[in-house]
């Protein structure tokens, strides 16, 4: 299986901040990454597929890079409504794994 | 509008069985492989299992091959998990969610397996 990895765990930022969460494949899976929201209580959204390309209603304040093993998601001006749980997913092949997550607070 | 609603959850003791339904509505069932996650309490996100658009692959993660069976049925636009010989760690929010890319999530239904 393809273990998915996330830095860091958790952070604390405020409103206006750049944040930027970093993703890791055990192996290569070329560009079949998702990132995916996910606030207290609520079910997962998914923000970008395909490693870079936002969902369909997506803020274009979230972007993702990279391709092969490594990946970021960075949100370019934190907003009170971007305070979430934040994970990757790999598509490349079966079993399909997310990583651990990374949870953003307010400072 | 894309909406995927779950339902069929609720208690049941553990060697139990439960069936888990997902309806659609603003898009062809048929057109997408379609996905079960599932997220226990206070964790992170498990992919459980997906079937392909005409029901001809399914695809599961090991700690429920054998135990889980996805289906679907086409006609009516939903998605379904039977759920046998249930354990405690299979407590979880059942989510279906739509494509490989996961792009559409329904609202999940509660599982909970204790006696």
């Amino acid at each position: 299986d393809i273990q998915m990895t996330q830095s860091p765990s958790s952070l604390s930022a405020s409103v206006g901040d750049r944040v930027t969460i970093t993703c890791r494949a055990s192996q290569g899976i070329s560009n079949h990454l998702t990132w995916i929201q996910q606030k207290p209580g609520k079910a997962p959204k998914s923000l970008i597929y395909a490693a870079s390309s936002l969902q369909s209603g997506v803020p274009s304040k979230f972007s993702g890079s990279g391709s092969g093993t490594d990946f970021t998601l960075t949100i370019s001006s934190l907003q009170p409504e971007d305070f979430a749980t934040y994970y990757c997913q790999q598509y490349n092949s079966f079993p399909f794994t997310f990583g651990p997550g990374t949870k953003v607070d307010i400072k | 509008e894309v909406q995927l609603v779950e339902s069929g959850g609720g208690l049941v003791q553990p060697g139990g069985s439960l069936r888990l339904s997902c309806a659609v509505s603003g898009f062809s069932l048929s057109g997408f492989w379609t996905n079960w996650v599932r997220q226990a309490p206070g964790k992170g996100l498990e992919w459980v299992a997906n079937i392909k658009q005409d029901g001809s692959e399914t695809n599961y993660v090991d700690s429920v091959r054998g135990r889980f069976t996805i289906s679907r049925d086409n006609a009516k636009n939903s998605l379904y998990l039977q759920m046998s010989s249930l354990r405690a760690e299979d407590t979880a929010v059942y989510y279906c969610a739509r494509d490989w890319d996961l792009d559409s999530w329904g609202q999940g239904t509660l599982v909970t397996v204790s006696s």
